[in-house]
């Protein structure tokens, strides 16, 4: 059981270049989130998703963009990468059930030249 | 919506002393509150949680107390050890459903040996 995985670790892009984030989890939650942290801000919802098929907007979505085409998988795009999306991001699934725990992987840190 | 202010920013402490980080909240409408372990290079743990209908929880050297009325829960640790160094956020919402925690910014604990 690994738990919540992401994929890549670190990574750097030049500004205006495209990636996608991977997030995976293998305990069948319902529930998956995007965060980035970003210094003495804490952690911010980009974006999350309530089921297989479903996505919505957290606090910061501008920039970004997510699809959840499987339920343990959550997709986290940057179609044209900003210095102001240097960050790291974590990814976190919960069960849909009453529990409220959330599961966070060990992130990607991500520089924007 | 709810805004979660997290105090201090930095604490400094030594082995065997205790800890405390306050946290107040914005939405009396929040009904749980976790508090979260972040070790360096790592993503955020649940390490106690509590819910409004619980003055107060513990487990072994930590605890976590609650004030409704006052919007205020904080996050003790007794007997502290080296290994309790790490960045800690507390965090509340409304518990079930779609479960978007608002987190604080963070109180990073340093113990010295």
């Amino acid at each position: 059981n690994a738990g919540v995985t992401q994929t890549p670790k670190f990574r750097v892009l030049k500004t205006g270049q495209s990636m996608t984030l991977l997030c995976a989890q293998d305990m069948n939650h319902e529930y998956m989130y995007w965060y980035r942290q970003d210094p003495g801000m804490g952690l911010r919802l980009i974006h999350y998703s309530v089921g297989e098929g479903t996505t919505a907007k957290g606090e910061v979505p501008d920039g970004y963009n997510v699809s959840r085409l499987k339920k343990q998988n959550f997709l986290l795009g940057l179609e044209s990468a900003a210095p102001s999306q240097t960050s790291v991001y974590f990814c976190a699934s919960r069960p849909g059930g009453p529990t409220d725990t959330q599961y966070f992987g060990p992130g990607t840190r991500l520089t924007v030249l | 919506g709810e805004n979660v202010e997290q105090h201090p920013s930095t604490l400094s402490v030594q082995e065997g002393d205790s800890a405390v980080i306050k946290c107040t909240y914005s939405d009396s409408a929040s009904n749980y509150f976790p508090w979260y372990k972040q070790e360096l290079g790592k993503g955020p743990q649940l390490i106690i949680d509590i819910r409004s209908n619980v003055g107060e929880k513990k487990d072994q050297r930590i605890a976590v107390t609650l004030n409704k009325t006052a919007k205020h829960f904080s996050l003790h640790i007794t007997e502290t050890q080296p290994e309790d160094s790490a960045v800690y956020f507390c965090a509340a919402s409304i518990g079930g459903g779609s479960y978007i925690p608002t987190f604080g910014r963070g109180t990073s604990l340093i113990v010295h040996p």
